[in-house]
């Protein structure tokens, strides 16, 4: 149980272009998801949490109009890189975690490469 | 704020030696604490995890975890590593804020 899946897992876009990272809860239902960006040979930096049905928070430095996170059911959040440029080039990682229960769940990722 | 610091960045090992990755944090108040291995090409798998209760914790894949409060501590062991093990292990402290924090990373080579 609790699987948490990502699509896609590898996306190349050019320089200008919107690009959208799903991530879903497979097995269970997650009233708050969140995101991650991992930078070659780093750790995990958090870079906002979304609960279903109302707006996410983003953590300080994290540019909201840049990255557009949805959160529109209990399975379902979505991260849109919009105007993508060469340096969000990363591997995204989504999580999702029941209300009450302090455990994350990851997802496998998504590397996102911007020509 | 909150902040994890793992003290090895990369550890290369024999199989069969002993290991132990440092995990220290900087909260003061009541903490979840765990441990999640990230094979090459892999996702985070947690690997133990600290909630309350007995500070020595037994994860899967034969590593252990011991929890020493007056340190700030959540070092990770396991007595003999395998090849297997090869990975980047992460720390990350759950404080009451809600916010996981996440130590470096410690890339662990055993070398058959």
């Amino acid at each position: 149980g609790a699987v948490v899946s990502q699509h896609p897992s590898r996306v190349i876009c050019k320089s200008g272009t919107s690009v959208k990272i799903e991530c879903r809860s497979l097995d269970f239902q997650a009233t708050t998801m969140f995101w991650y960006r991992q930078f070659p040979k780093q750790s995990l930096m958090l870079m906002a949490t979304s609960n279903e049905g109302s707006k996410a928070t983003y953590e300080q430095g994290v540019e909201k109009d840049k990255f557009l996170i949805n959160h529109a059911s209990l399975t379902l959040s979505t991260l849109t890189v919009t105007s993508a440029h060469p340096e969000d080039s990363s591997f995204y990682i989504c999580s999702a975690r029941v209300a009450g229960v302090y455990e994350q769940f990851f997802g496998p990722g998504t590397r996102l490469t911007v020509l | 704020a909150q902040s994890v610091s793992q003290h090895n960045h990369h550890v290369i090992l024999s199989e069969a030696a002993s290991l132990e990755l440092g995990c220290n944090y900087s909260y003061g108040g009541t903490v979840n604490l765990f441990w999640y291995v990230q094979y090459p090409g892999q996702h985070l798998q947690l690997l133990l995890k600290y909630f309350s209760g007995d500070p020595l914790v037994k994860g899967i894949k034969g590593f252990e975890a011991e929890f020493i409060k007056s340190k700030f501590s959540f070092n990770l062991r396991k007595p003999s590593v395998q090849w297997s093990d090869t990975a980047e292990y992460f720390c990350a402290v759950h404080n009451a804020g809600n916010m996981l924090t996440f130590g470096g990373g410690t890339r662990l080579m055993v070398k058959p």
